[in-house]
């Protein structure tokens, strides 16, 4: 059974960093693309960043471009998102998603259940 | 930067027919997927590449394009489909995921 586990959120001042994790099992891991995607309270699904299976290719949202980065550890089966300057605007629950395949973009099949990223004075 | 337009909300009695929309500029060119998200949960992956369904998925879900729009299905609506859905395709020209807006799913 896949099975996709976020930890790491929390609160955060403006200006300061959390890195986020994301545990996978039940599938091979370095296989398939992953993504984060965020939702702020009240709000739609929007798209963070996302890596191919090796990890050598990554993308980003423009409102995280050099502030976030994202990779992943394929022997450790975990994703990760280093998040950096963190604003008001970055709150907001988190969900990694594994991709259908090893390459981008594809169909995000499986998901966590997320974790909240509050960032606040 | 690319668009998705989705209607912010739909109602639909029990058993009828839910047609949920999601318009985007040469959205017949691209590859459209639909997520399900209810409040607390993960999302769920629905309907990929406009017309797949995942095996455990009912068949009641469907996807379809014409022209610049692609549409989500639910026939026979049940009580337990009321959900927020979200329409994405990938912007070649900025290497971005775009999602729709959402559409609130409301069974009455």
């Amino acid at each position: 059974e896949v099975q996709l586990l976020e930890s790491g959120g929390g609160l955060a001042q403006p200006g300061g960093s959390l890195r986020l994790s994301c545990a996978a099992s039940g599938f091979t891991f370095s296989s398939y693309a992953m993504t984060w995607v965020r939702q702020a309270p009240g709000k739609g699904l929007e798209w963070v960043s996302g890596i191919v299976g090796s990890g050598t290719t990554t993308y980003y949202a423009d409102s995280v471009k050099g502030r976030f980065t994202i990779s992943r550890d394929n022997s450790k089966n975990t994703l990760y998102l280093e998040m950096n300057s963190l604003r008001a605007g970055d709150t907001a629950v988190y969900f990694c998603a594994k991709g259908t395949h090893s390459d981008y973009p594809r169909a995000h099949d499986y998901w966590g259940q997320g974790t909240l990223v509050t960032v606040s004075s | 930067s690319y668009v998705l337009t989705q209607p912010p909300s739909l109602s639909v009695a029990p058993g009828q027919t839910a047609r949920m929309t999601c318009g985007g500029n040469n959205i017949g060119i691209k590859s459209v997927h639909w997520y399900q998200l209810k409040p607390g949960q993960a999302p769920v992956l629905v309907i990929y590449y406009d017309r797949d369904r995942p095996s455990r998925i009912p068949e009641r879900f469907s996807g379809s394009k014409s022209g610049n729009t692609a549409t989500l299905t639910i026939s026979r609506v049940e009580a337990g489909d009321e959900a927020d859905y979200y329409c994405r395709v990938w912007d070649s020209s900025s290497d971005h995921v775009v999602f729709g807006g959402g559409t609130k799913l409301t069974v009455l």
